[in-house]
């Protein structure tokens, strides 16, 4: 059972140029999840999606970023214009169908794409 | 805000001893509490995780415990070993959902 899948594992983008990173959910799992993680820090949640929606992108910057989870293929994280402040390793997690309403999932990770902006 | 505390930001040990790292949460409403193991360039792999109807859970070396009138929950390493030597992160939820995660608790086990 393949567990969730992220490419490019390093992705390099100049100042200004658009980076797209790519996200597998493990099969059967129907949520996604994009954490940032800064150097020497935790994780911070950006976005949650399920199939063609975007449940919840409070911690996603309201400029140059965006993402989504399409019907088919890979839920995919769009940052345009990068900026060196963006340099960092982003995290994506999948989840299965909720337990209960009132109960929270267990978010399994994938290995990550580091962003670096020169 | 949702805010998690997590205690000490760095932890060396004598292989064979304990480790306790500590959480602390805000949010009264959360419900799960996973803690996720991260090695250098890795990815955060779940260890343990306990839900707010349980006290405590225990899997062979590592052990978690919550104290729900307190707010605060903690991670128990015993016998560790080198291979434990890692940066360990606490979570508590916002809503059904979030996932607010601590700093996170560098761990060194000295041979």
């Amino acid at each position: 059972n393949a567990g969730v899948m992220q490419n490019p594992r390093h992705l390099v983008r100049r100042r200004g140029q658009e980076a797209r990173l790519r996200c597998s959910p493990m099969k059967g799992h129907s949520h996604v999840y994009w954490y940032r993680q800064l150097p020497e820090e935790g994780l911070k949640f950006m976005v949650y999606l399920q199939k063609e929606n975007i449940i919840d992108e409070s911690g996603m910057p309201k400029e140059r970023f965006s993402a989504e989870f399409p019907k088919e293929g890979p839920s995919i994280l769009r940052i345009q214009q990068v900026v060196r402040g963006d340099s960092a390793a982003y995290f994506c997690a999948s989840s299965p169908l909720f337990l209960a309403e009132e109960s929270t999932d267990t978010q399994y990770f994938g290995p990550g794409t580091r962003l670096t902006v020169l | 805000g949702e805010n998690v505390e997590q205690h000490p930001s760095t932890l060396s040990v004598q292989e064979g001893d304990s480790a306790v790292i500590k959480c602390t949460y805000s949010d009264s409403a959360s419900n799960y509490f996973p803690w996720y193991k991260q090695e250098l360039g890795k990815r955060p792999q779940l260890i343990i995780d306990i839900r707010s109807n349980v006290g405590e859970k225990k899997d062979q070396r590592i052990a978690v415990t919550l104290n729900k009138t307190a707010k605060h929950f903690s991670l128990h390493i015993t016998e560790t070993q080198p291979e434990d030597s890692a940066v360990y992160f606490c979570a508590g939820t916002s809503g059904t959902y979030k996932y607010i995660f601590g700093t996170g608790t560098r761990l060194k086990v000295l041979a």
